[in-house]
Formats: C-alpha cells, sequence, structure tokens
C-alpha cells in the first residue's frame, strides 16, 4: 500500500508569509500527527488529528494551525512566518493515533523561511 | 509527561563491529517505546517497537533492542555494522489516553569508518 505523501518536499517562503503543507495518510488510516523537526530543538509534536478533530496539541504558538478532511488528508498551515520556523515538518500516520498500532512517518517538507 | 534520554550525540564505530545505542525513558506507565532512525534529509523509518511481552525486540535490517524496566532503559543493538547503517537514530516514547503522540529523544548520530 502507498506510504505518506507529504507535498511539497521543499519550500521557500518569506518572512511574514504564510504556508500550508499537505499530508496524505496510508489509505484506512484515520490519525496524523504532525511533527517540528530542528537542530536545536528537535523533534517536537505539534499537532493531531483524528476523524477531523483535533485531539493534541504540542507547545507551539497560535501561529501554526492544522486541518484534517474527511478522507483524512490533513494540512497545517504556519502564518506570519518566522525565520524559526525555518525546518523539517514531518507528518506521521496511525490507524486510530494509539501508539500501539505505531506511526508511519512522510520524508517530510523542508521549509527555509528567508 | 513523558521523556526520553539519548546521552550519545555522536558514536564512530569500525565497519563489522557491533553497536550499542542507549535510550532511557521516563514515563508512568508501562511505555510504548520506539527506535527510529533517520538518513539525511529524509524522513523517520521505524526499527523496532516495543509494547509487551519479551522483553527482547527484533526489529529490521538486524537491529534488536532490550526492554529493562528496572532501570528505565530500551538499547537498540546491532551485532555487526555495515556502512549503509550511518544515519541518525532516534529513541521514542508513546503515550494513549488523550496523549497520543510521540516523544522523542534527542538522536545519536552514527559514524561508520571502514
Amino acid at each position: 500500500k502507498a506510504g505518506v505523501t507529504q507535498t511539497p518536499r521543499y519550500l521557500i517562503k518569506t518572512r511574514g508569509q504564510q504556508v500550508t503543507l499537505s499530508c496524505s495518510p496510508i489509505s484506512g488510516h484515520r490519525s496524523v500527527s504532525w511533527y517540528q523537526q530542528t537542530p536545536g530543538q528537535g523533534l517536537q509534536f505539534l499537532f493531531e488529528y483524528f476523524s477531523e478533530t483535533q485531539r493534541n496539541k504540542g507547545n507551539f504558538p497560535g501561529r501554526f494551525s492544522g486541518r484534517q478532511f474527511s478522507n483524512s488528508r490533513s494540512e497545517m498551515n504556519v502564518s506570519t512566518l518566522e525565520l524559526g520556523d525555518s525546518a523539517l515538518y514531518l507528518c506521521a500516520s496511525s490507524l486510530d493515533g494509539e501508539p500501539r498500532g505505531g506511526y508511519t512517518f512522510g520524508s517530510g517538507t523542508r521549509l527555509t523561511v528567508v | 509527561a513523558q521523556s526520553v534520554t539519548q546521552p550519545d550525540i555522536h558514536i564512530t564505530v569500525s565497519e563489522g563491529a557491533s553497536l550499542e545505542l542507549r535510550c532511557n525513558y521516563s514515563y508512568g506507565a508501562t511505555p510504548y517505546l520506539f527506535w527510529y532512525v533517520q538518513s539525511p534529509g529524509q524522513g523517520l523509518q521505524l526499527l523496532l517497537k516495543y509494547f509487551s511481552g519479551d522483553t527482547l525486540v527484533q526489529g529490521i535490517k538486524g537491529f534488536e533492542a532490550e526492554f529493562k524496566r528496572s532501570q528505565s532503559s530500551f538499547n537498540l543493538r546491532k551485532p555487526s555494522v555495515h556502512w549503509s547503517d550511518a544515519a541518525e537514530y532516534f529513541c521514542a516514547v508513546g503515550a494513549d489516553f488523550g496523549n497520543e503522540k510521540l516523544t522523542f529523544g534527542t538522536g545519536t548520530r552514527l559514524t561508520i569508518i571502514p
């Protein structure tokens, strides 16, 4: 079965702009989680969606938001971009979000803010 | 709240030598434990996971990990490394019951020398 698809793979944006990233989970999976990876902070949890509802949220400012559609595809949006938002953004697909089922990660979107 | 410590930032081993990457976790209940590997510019690939049962877990690419509750550890091992094992390795702990997310360690970068 197809894996987790994240688009785009690379993105360059200017400070102050906004950006939308997309994640298509494995077919049949209903949970999508988002993580930010930076050299300084490592891998940090952003939020998790299950059946179009946000169930958990990490410690990030309100500029970071997300949503999930009825087909389980998810988008995350970052508004008013800052240089510090430059990172690899990873999404993880899961059957129901529970760790017992495991998480499959996509290849990520590399965001560079200039 | 759960946490993960990977005390070794960088490890160098010779090709063919054995490998052990350390991971210590903190979690109040029985943890869900994972090891992921990340090649440069790529997403995370699951090596193995532990939920319950046998404390020695076998994974892909010849890796194994042992869960030791008394030491709060989940160390990753491989009897003989290959040059292709050079990558960054992340240990993670998962939670459930309303806190469905992964908490990652800071990672261990593995270099293989001929």
